[in-house]
């Protein structure tokens, strides 16, 4: 089982756009719309972000978007705020033998 | 409001084992499928195992699997971790989460930490 492939960091300004990439294969993020994204405050549990590669929440604001191509998921938030500043996660379905894999992690930092 | 509480976390020596439970409210337990994902220190997620609403249909990770025993009591509303085994690399904050049919965690406990040290 191996992880999915997210950059390591990303950053932006206040008001500005981010986009984080979530690279899998056909057998997880490509074969499936099963994409999932989360949000991680330092020395919090996780908090659903993004389902189903482009559905939000209840709660969660309309800045955050998502979207796949092929084998590679994004997530986009729009108009970046201070409280945004975390670590993001993707995961994926991908079949009984690797039902739920994440990826690797990205650290957002609002400059 | 739902609420998953994780208890059972602490030191154990390298081999030996562990079992966590965790406590759910504010939703229908018996509906639910769950699952265990784990944190290393300053490390990612990852997913250890899932269980469906009736423990029929259990996956584990390939790096838990025939260590670890996902169970749960719906009578109890509880989800349990049994950990046989262990080594250092276990060492993380272990969380239970509810599962959607979407294949997604929705909702997530606080986690409790298992120190894996001599």
């Amino acid at each position: 089982q191996s992880a999915l492939t997210q950059p390591p960091s990303a950053s932006g300004s206040p008001g500005q756009s981010v986009t984080i990439s979530c690279t899998g294969t056909s057998s997880d993020v490509g074969g499936y719309n099963y994409v999932s994204w989360y949000q991680q405050h330092p020395g919090k549990a996780p908090k659903l972000m993004i389902y189903e590669v482009s559905k939000r929440p209840s709660g969660v604001p309309d800045r955050f978007s998502g979207s796949k191509s092929g084998n590679t998921a994004s997530l986009t938030v729009s108009g970046l705020q201070a409280e945004d500043e975390a670590d993001y996660y993707c995961s994926s379905y991908g079949g009984s033998n690797n039902w739920g894999v994440f990826g690797t992690g990205t650290k957002v930092t609002v400059l | 409001e739902v609420h998953l509480l994780e208890s059972g976390g602490g030191l154990v020596q390298p081999g030996g084992s562990l079992r966590l439970s965790c406590a759910a409210s504010g939703f229908t337990f018996s509906s639910n499928s769950m699952a265990w994902v784990r944190q290393a220190p300053g490390k990612g997620l990852e997913w250890v195992s899932s269980i469906s609403s009736t423990g029929a249909y259990i996956y584990y990770a390939g790096s838990v699997k025939g260590r670890f025993t996902i169970s749960r009591d719906n009578s109890k509303n509880t989800l349990f971790l049994q950990m046989n085994s262990l080594g250092a690399d276990d060492t993380a904050v272990y969380y239970c989460a509810t599962i959607h049919s979407g294949y997604y965690f929705d909702f997530w406990g606080q986690g409790a930490l298992v120190t894996v040290s001599s």
